[in-house]
């Protein structure tokens, strides 16, 4: 039962053209969303996160767009640059109700983007 | 800082044998969990270890178990290791407390044959 689903394996894009990277998911507990990044040979790397309070969040290049009634979220790259290239994977969580530790994270199967220069 | 460190990079073991993987999470931070990566895969929850005890787990079974240390540290063991337990084990750090993300490891590639 994958509750969290990215149905592409792989995303090629035109250096300086927008990347787009979606992620949809089953269980409607979840309400903390990120998107990480793994390079080969490197553990995944943070790169940003969504309350469901929010339907947008922006950092520089990256937004993550999330949409709750259709539980499907989006990250965008504009531009591409070739340096992102990675597997990217989306991750969902259930949040704290109490002070403790946090809770586990549940990754999709990830999506390999390859930027061309 | 050295971020979160693990060890062996890789690991070659057979059917049957027992392995250890270790962890040393991010500077400050207290809380460690384990994934495990198949290939093709996202990562897998295992177990989350605070306070050096387990506070969550995965859908593995017992043959998958852990520990942390006072230093914040933490190992996995598995035991009887079966050919479908080849896969990346990557662990994580975290702050308690904290909706944050967590930072993780390069992982420890494990081969059974």
């Amino acid at each position: 039962d994958q509750q969290v689903k990215q149905n592409s394996p792989s995303l090629s894009v035109q250096e300086g053209r927008i990347s787009i990277l979606n992620c949809d998911y089953t269980n409607s507990m979840f309400d903390y969303f990120l998107w990480y990044k793994k390079y080969p040979a490197e553990g995944p790397t943070f790169l940003i996160s969504i309350s469901s309070i929010k339907d947008k969040n922006e950092d520089g290049r990256f937004t993550v767009f999330l949409n709750k009634s259709a539980k499907h979220l989006s990250l965008h790259i504009v531009p591409s640059q070739p340096g992102d290239s990675a597997v990217y994977f989306c991750a969902a969580r259930i949040s704290l109700i109490s002070s403790g530790s946090a809770r586990q994270l549940t990754f999709g199967s990830g999506t390999q983007l390859t930027v061309l220069p | 800082d050295a971020g979160v460190t693990q060890s062996p990079t890789h690991l070659i073991k057979t059917r049957g044998q027992q392995v250890t993987l270790r962890c040393s999470p991010k500077s400050g931070h207290d809380t460690v969990s384990w994934y495990q990566q198949a290939l093709g895969q996202g990562p897998q929850f295992i177990f989350q270890y605070y306070e050096e005890e387990e506070r969550q787990r995965g859908n593995f079974p017992d043959r998958f178990s852990g520990h942390q240390f006072p230093n914040y540290s933490s190992e996995l063991n598995v035991n009887a290791l079966l050919l479908g337990d080849s896969a990346l084990y990557l662990c994580a750090s975290s702050l308690a407390g904290r909706v944050e993300t967590q930072y993780f490891g390069p992982g420890t590639r494990l081969l059974v044959l």
